[in-house]
C-alpha cells in the first residue's frame, strides 16, 4: 500500500545523544516536512523539503537537522543541542505541482523520550 | 498568516450531526481552509478542504460564510470513532513551498 512509514514508533534516548527518525514515503511526492507536537499541543514545523537535496527551516529549527538525499526519505536527527527533545514528531508529505492545493498526508508518528 | 480559531472542546451525541464553527476573519483572497483531524496517537488525517464554495466529500461537508472569514465542518452522523481532535487550517504559501499551521484545535468527544 502507498503511504508513509515513520520509525521507530517509540524511541528513548539518553541525554548528550543524537537520535535519527526515520521518514519514508513510496507515494512519488515531492515536498515532505517534520512536525513536532508537544501534549496538548497543535502541531509545529521543524523542516520542510520541496525537492531532493534542497529543505528549508521551520519555526522550531534549532537542535535539529535533516537531509534530502533521495525522494522517498527524510530523515531528521535531534541533536544533543535540542534541550527538549522529549515529544512525539510527524512527518508528512505532499505533491508539489507548484502551487498546488494538494493536501499533506501524515505518517503515524514517533515519540521521542530522553531515558 | 491567518489565524483560526475554534471551540476546545465539543460533545456530540452517536448519530447525529456533528457541526465543528472556526472563525479566520483574516484570511486572505488565495487562502484556502483545511480540516484534519487527529485520532490519539496518531498522524493527522486530511478530511476536507475549500476556497469559498462549499464542499462534501466521502467523510463531511465544509460550509464556508460568503464572506470567507469563519466555516463550518459537519459529520453528518457522527459515529464514537470520530472521537478526535479536529484542526481547520488556512494554509500559507510561501514562495519557496507551501506549509500548514496547526493550532490547538477542538477536542470533539462522540458519546453513545
Amino acid at each position: 500500500d502507498g503511504g508513509i512509514t515513520q520509525s521507530p514508533k517509540y524511541l528513548f534516548r539518553k541525554e548528550g545523544q543524537n537520535v535519527t527518525l526515520s521518514c519514508e514515503q513510496n507515494l512519488n511526492h515531492d515536498a515532505m516536512y517534520w512536525y513536532r507536537q508537544d501534549p496538548g499541543q497543535g502541531l509545529r514545523l521543524i523542516y520542510y523539503s520541496q525537492i531532493v537535496n534542497d529543505f528549508q527551516k521551520g519555526d522550531i529549527a534549532e537542535g535539529y537537522s535533516v537531509s534530502r538525499e533521495k525522494k522517498e526519505s527524510f530523515p531528521l536527527t535531534v541533536t544533543s543541542a535540542q534541550k527538549n527533545p522529549t515529544a512525539f514528531y510527524l512527518c508528512a508529505s505532499r505533491p508539489q505541482l507548484g502551487v498546488s492545493v494538494q493536501p499533506q498526508h501524515f505518517g503515524d508518528g514517533t515519540r521521542l523520550s530522553i531515558l | 498568516d491567518a489565524k483560526t480559531t475554534q471551540p476546545p472542546s465539543m460533545d456530540c451525541a452517536e448519530g447525529r450531526a456533528a457541526n465543528l464553527p472556526c472563525n479566520h476573519s483574516t484570511i486572505s483572497g488565495n487562502e484556502y481552509v483545511y480540516w484534519y483531524r487527529q485520532i490519539h496517537s496518531q498522524g493527522p488525517q486530511y478530511i476536507i478542504h475549500g476556497l469559498k464554495n462549499n464542499e462534501t466529500n466521502e467523510m463531511a461537508s465544509l460550509i464556508i460564510t460568503e464572506d470567507r472569514k469563519s466555516s463550518t465542518l459537519i459529520l453528518p452522523h457522527a459515529t464514537l470513532r470520530d472521537t478526535a481532535v479536529y484542526y481547520c487550517i488556512v494554509r500559507v504559501v510561501e514562495t519557496s513551498g507551501s506549509r500548514l499551521t496547526f493550532g490547538e484545535g477542538t477536542q470533539l468527544t462522540v458519546n453513545p
